[in-house]
């Protein structure tokens, strides 16, 4: 069965500029979640989504924004690009959102911010 | 604020040992914890886990020890194996799904 899987896998983008990154959920997982990780730390939680609502938000900017398509896919968006949204993006699917259910990780993309 | 803290950034072990990673945190609402590895160029892998009402979990050759009192859990590998070398986070549920990690920890497996 495939993973999580993202795309792309890599992103360079100059400051300023808006960019979509994409997530495919395990089949049968129903919430998607968006995680940030910055070199050297651990990856930091931005938007849960679960049956296309959204569920939890993180302390990110309003410049972030995720939505879920009735397949289940997400889409992260990020406008007005900073040097400090350089990182690796994840994607973690669940199955739905009772407590304590393990989230399953994608690969990431990396986004490079000049 | 950081409410978990792994304070070793890195750990070598030689094969056949073990290895013994920490984690501690600050709140004691936390009551799910988690282990995940990372290879480079991967999303982070599932481990291990553990909820509040036990002390231990095993699962081959990976154990997690949950010390409530000390809000301190620690992962221990044995024996250790080269494949084992990655980052390690543990990660701490922070209502129904957000996870809250730890800077993380890099194990080196020495032949």
């Amino acid at each position: 069965d495939a993973g999580v899987t993202q795309s792309p896998t890599h992103l360079i983008k100059t400051r300023g500029q808006q960019v979509t990154l994409r997530c495919s959920p395990i089949s049968g997982h129903k919430s998607v979640s968006w995680y940030q990780q910055v070199l050297g730390q651990g990856p930091q939680f931005i938007f849960q989504y679960y049956e296309k609502e959204e569920r939890g938000r993180g302390n990110f900017p309003d410049r972030f924004s995720a939505r879920q398509f009735p397949n289940y896919s997400s889409e992260l968006n990020v406008n007005a690009l900073l040097l400090g949204d350089s990182a690796l993006y994840l994607c973690a699917s669940s199955q739905g959102t009772l407590y304590q259910e393990t989230q399953y990780f994608g690969p990431g993309t990396r986004l490079l911010v000049l | 604020d950081q409410q978990v803290k792994q304070n070793s950034p890195s750990l070598s072990v030689q094969e056949g040992r073990i290895s013994i990673l920490n984690c501690d945190y600050t709140n004691s609402m936390f009551d799910y914890f988690l282990w995940y590895k990372k290879y480079p160029a991967e999303g982070p892998t599932f481990l291990i886990s553990i909820s509040s009402i036990k002390d231990k979990n095993e699962d081959g050759r990976f154990t997690v020890f949950l010390n409530k009192s000390a809000k301190h859990l620690s992962l221990h590998i044995v024996p250790s194996q080269p494949g084992d070398s990655a980052v390690y986070f543990c990660a701490l549920y922070q209502g129904a799904q957000k996870l809250v990690f730890g800077q993380g920890t890099r194990l080196t497996i020495n032949p």
